[in-house]
């Protein structure tokens, strides 16, 4: 089974207008992290935001903020305002406390492309 | 700029050879980890090193090892190269290797087989 769904393979977006990108995961460790990632046209993995499996507000980062409902499962990434120079894939990434060391585990990712 | 970075940034070879790609790791961390993103089998991790030792291994064949220096510097072989080994490798980061700690991403190796 996939630990990482991401089951938009890509959208549009109006400049301006708000979008969310969906991630669900599977794990049966009490202790995970979740992280998003950016991932622009020119290759580098850009860090946007991380949220604990046991913090109790969901975590915000400017215009990123992430829309966590544990007892589903999924972890969404939604980013206000959006910029033309948010035009890229994005990542939602998971760290599990008894996964040996401390790998990600990635999903498909989901291409964004900001409409001006 | 996460302050990892990687060289080279592209490299081109033929299949059977032998290539090195090499990390350094921001300023004060000790964890170093290296993932391959392909159209296939998108990201996945590869192998992770804390301070010099090994401390997981992910999805690695044996024709790729990697090691980590004295100086906190890392680098993966990859030797015997396939066309299937085209990729970019990604190093990353992070203080220690505990959870919650967030891994920043050099700019990647750009791998090209032929």
């Amino acid at each position: 089974a996939q630990k990482i769904t991401q089951t938009q393979p890509g959208m549009f977006v109006q400049e301006k207008e708000a979008v969310t990108l969906d991630c669900t995961y599977d794990t049966s460790d009490p202790s995970y992290g979740l992280f998003w990632y950016k991932q622009p046209s020119s290759g580098e993995m850009i860090f946007l935001i991380y949220q604990g499996s046991y913090d109790q507000q969901n975590a915000t980062e400017g215009r990123y903020s992430l829309n966590f409902q544990k007892a589903r499962k999924s972890a969404n990434l939604v980013i206000s305002a959006s910029q033309l120079g948010d035009s890229a894939m994005y990542f939602c990434a998971m760290r599990e406390a008894k996964a040996a060391g401390n790998k990600l585990t990635f999903g498909g990712g989901t291409r964004v492309l900001v409409k001006p | 700029d996460s302050g990892v970075t990687q060289t080279p940034k592209h490299l081109i070879t033929a299949t059977g050879q032998r290539v090195t790609l090499r990390c350094s790791p921001r300023s004060g961390d000790l964890s170093v980890y290296w993932y391959q993103q392909s159209l296939d089998q998108g990201l996945q991790f590869l192998i992770q090193y804390y301070n010099g030792e090994e401390r997981a291994k992910g999805n690695i064949l044996e024709r790729f090892s990697a090691q980590q220096f004295p100086d906190l510097h890392s680098e993966l072989n990859l030797s015997s190269l396939e066309l299937g080994d085209s990729a970019l490798y990604f190093c990353a980061s992070s203080v220690e290797a505990t959870s919650g700690e967030t891994q920043y991403f050099g700019p990647g190796t750009r791998l090209l087989v032929l």
